[in-house]
């Protein structure tokens, strides 16, 4: 299976602060590619998926560099409720599901 | 929204026992899968289920089998369970034109 690495923290940054994660992929062949958060012993929930173009949703911010292999997830105005650990998942579209990288933990502190 | 649930939040067995995983989802999809999470393993799929009585081995079949006799219920089964099938096994299901997965809320197994 193919590789989706990321750096596995933790982050440690304080309220209001913005974050930027990074996640490679070895596969030019993946097709789809997605944000999950899973906060801790319970099960990941997409964040948002990440579209070529790039796209937003209210604080959070993911792009994709298809040419470098590497999807970014901004997080701008960090709030305490934002500490969690963040999953790049990417599907390689020939795959039964997705491929999961190991996570990033986030920790916002006061 | 879609609703995926759990047979066990926690469940705890012994060496040797055969295990019955349960996972149901509302929403009448096609695909399913079991992932088990392990701390500085990530999540590693077990086994997908892309209909009724259809299946795949994931990454790490071998220990477990499963069992989708209706298209809403996918069952993971551990013939004899071991001590290192101690983890947080997940289920859920895949959208198939989006591809997103959206996962039950877990059951934390403890073979002793």
């Amino acid at each position: 299976r193919k590789e989706v690495e990321q750096d596995p923290g933790p982050f440690n940054v304080p309220e209001g602060a913005t974050v930027a994660f990074n996640c490679t992929y070895s596969n030019s062949a993946s097709q789809s590619f997605f944000w999950y958060r899973q906060d801790c012993r319970k099960e990941p929930k997409l964040l948002m998926s990440v579209y070529s173009s790039g796209n937003e949703d209210g604080r959070f911010t993911a792009q994709l560099n298809r040419a470098s292999q590497y999807i970014s997830l901004l997080i701008r105005d960090s709030k305490l409720s934002d500490s969690a650990t963040y999953l790049c998942v990417v599907n390689e579209n020939s795959g039964y599901a997705l491929n999961f990288g190991k996570g990033t933990s986030l920790l916002v502190t006061p | 929204d879609v609703k995926v649930t759990q047979s066990s939040r926690y469940l705890v067995k012994r060496t040797g026992e055969k295990v019955f995983l349960e996972c149901v989802q509302d929403m009448d999809h096609e695909n399913m899968f079991w992932y088990r999470q392990d701390p500085g393993l990530g999540l590693r799929l077990i086994y997908f289920s892309y209909d009724v009585k259809m299946k795949e081995k994931g990454d790490i079949p071998e220990g477990y089998s499963v069992s989708r006799e209706k298209k809403e219920r996918f069952s993971l089964i551990l013939e004899s369970a071991s001590t290192n099938q101690t983890s947080m096994y997940l289920c859920g299901i895949r959208d198939r034109g989006t591809y997103e997965q959206y996962f039950g809320p877990g059951t934390r197994l403890t073979v002793t």
